[in-house]
């Protein structure tokens, strides 16, 4: 069975500092991984993805994400961050012949001025 | 473009009454996703459909629980009876199939007292 492991549960961070969450999966085959971020109040949007290719992923705002195939990782990247960044971040999982995403539970970062 | 469309935002009810969640999908997009979030399980998918057909339903809690998709552009979620451990908020999201790019609604915050 699949299933997503976000270790860092509640993060804090002053601007500008650098930010790195991290996401593993466990799944034996072919993986497509994602993260979503949630802003207070708000509903889940997609960040970036990774299918294939490129294990480097960039998304939107300012976000990276490497996919590690030997680590089974996927950790996200922001190099500094913004209070505006401040919001729920969501690792999920998609793999095998079936469309489900497995979400992990999730990670609240909290950035202040 | 109009984005997922959910219905009701908020419903506070009391327990033992049906409540009925409503989402209008993606024009275009033919799978259908329900979710739940709570503080102490995070998301998980109840329910998931392709071309209007439900595919996996083993997230669904219990026989209280029922999903339905009429047609492409509508899907209900009924809770019959609700119970107060029922409150969370449910998001609906589309994609088109295989795409498996998850398009979010904004989510019912669903009070059972």
């Amino acid at each position: 069975a699949q299933s997503v492991s976000q270790h860092n549960h509640h993060v804090i961070l002053s601007e500008a500092a650098s930010l790195e969450l991290g996401c593993n999966y466990s799944y034996g085959g072919t993986v497509n991984l994602f993260w979503y971020v949630q802003y207070p109040g708000q509903h889940l949007q997609l960040l970036l993805k990774y299918f294939s290719g490129d294990p480097l992923v960039k998304g939107i705002k300012g976000f990276e994400a490497e996919f590690i195939k030997s680590k089974f990782s996927f950790n996200l990247r922001k190099p500094s961050v913004q209070w505006s960044d401040t919001a729920e971040y969501f690792c999920a999982v998609n793999g095998g012949n079936t469309d489900k995403l497995i979400f992990g539970t999730g990670t609240r970062l909290q950035v202040f001025p | 473009d109009a984005g997922v469309i959910q219905s009701p935002r908020h419903e506070v009810t009391e327990m033992g009454q049906e409540v009925t969640l409503r989402c209008k999908p993606i024009s275009g997009h033919n799978s259908l996703f329900w979710y739940r979030q709570t503080m102490m399980r995070g998301l998980e998918l109840l329910i998931y459909f392709n071309n209007n057909v439900p595919i996996d339903d083993s997230g669904m809690p219990e026989d209280r629980f029922s999903a339905k998709m009429p047609n492409a552009s509508f899907s209900t979620l009924k809770i019959q009876p609700s119970e107060p451990r029922d409150s969370a908020v449910y998001f609906c999201a589309s994609s088109k199939v295989r795409e498996r790019k998850q398009f979010f609604g904004p989510g019912t915050r669903l009070t059972v007292l």
